[in-house]
């Protein structure tokens, strides 16, 4: 059982460069998410998606943006990246996105921008 | 805005000892949950709190949820190494058309043995 996968595990990124964390879940779940978590910050919402075709913005949206073609996958991309970027990157998902819905996270992408 | 402050931030305790997580708010959730988060791994759901009060049990781990649904606490008993991790409280905050996960900055458990 795979659940979330995550890739790449870890990454070293320039500056300014354009990178692409991937997110695959095979529980067809209708609602995924991404968070990233930093020490002293906890866990934040970068983006979410409701369902296939839709998403939406979480509390620190600025910089990534995501895309739902289908079910499965939820890209994140980091269109020019930022050293305030370097963070530990989850993926998420739940059956739906209703109240006290469980979440299934991946393993994490670390990604740090120098 | 944090929505959900953690206490203590870090804990570090000898194998056999008790101990209790806090989880506060000033913001009323209508469920609250509590996930731990092992060293390179995403966080794991150890349980979902509904009903002000309520008081459930997971083997030697203790979580209620306040009568007025703004707080929880997570009480070990007899701690052991393999309860060593971060412990997070997340509450779902509505978000647009649905619900999002609201996370507390975590507790840090080191048990030794």
């Amino acid at each position: 059982i795979a659940g979330i996968t995550q890739a790449p595990t870890s990454q070293i990124l320039a500056a300014g460069r354009r990178m692409t964390l991937r997110c695959t879940q095979d529980m067809r779940h209708n609602a995924m998410y991404w968070y990233r978590q930093d020490l002293g910050l906890g866990l934040r919402l970068i983006h979410y998606s409701n369902t296939a075709g839709t998403t939406g913005k979480g509390e620190v949206p600025d910089g990534y943006s995501v895309s739902r073609a289908n079910t499965d996958d939820f890209p994140l991309t980091l269109a020019s990246a930022v050293p305030s970027q370097t963070s530990v990157y989850f993926c998420a998902s739940s059956d739906s996105s209703g109240d006290g819905e469980k979440l299934f996270f991946g393993s994490g992408t670390q990604l740090s921008v120098l | 805005t944090q929505l959900l402050e953690q206490s203590p931030q870090f804990l570090s305790i000898q194998e056999g000892e008790n101990l209790t997580v806090y989880c506060n708010s000033s913001s009323v959730f209508s469920s609250l949950q509590w996930y731990r988060q092992e060293p390179g791994e995403g966080p794991v759901l150890l349980v979902t709190v509904v009903t002000g009060g309520e008081v459930k049990k997971l083997k030697r781990l203790t979580f209620q949820f306040g009568d007025a649904r703004k707080d929880s606490s997570l009480h070990i008993t007899a701690a052991q190494p393999g309860d060593t991790g971060l412990y997070l409280c997340a509450g779902a905050t509505p978000w647009n058309s649905g619900y999002a996960l609201n996370f507390g900055k975590g507790t840090s458990l080191l048990v030794t043995p």
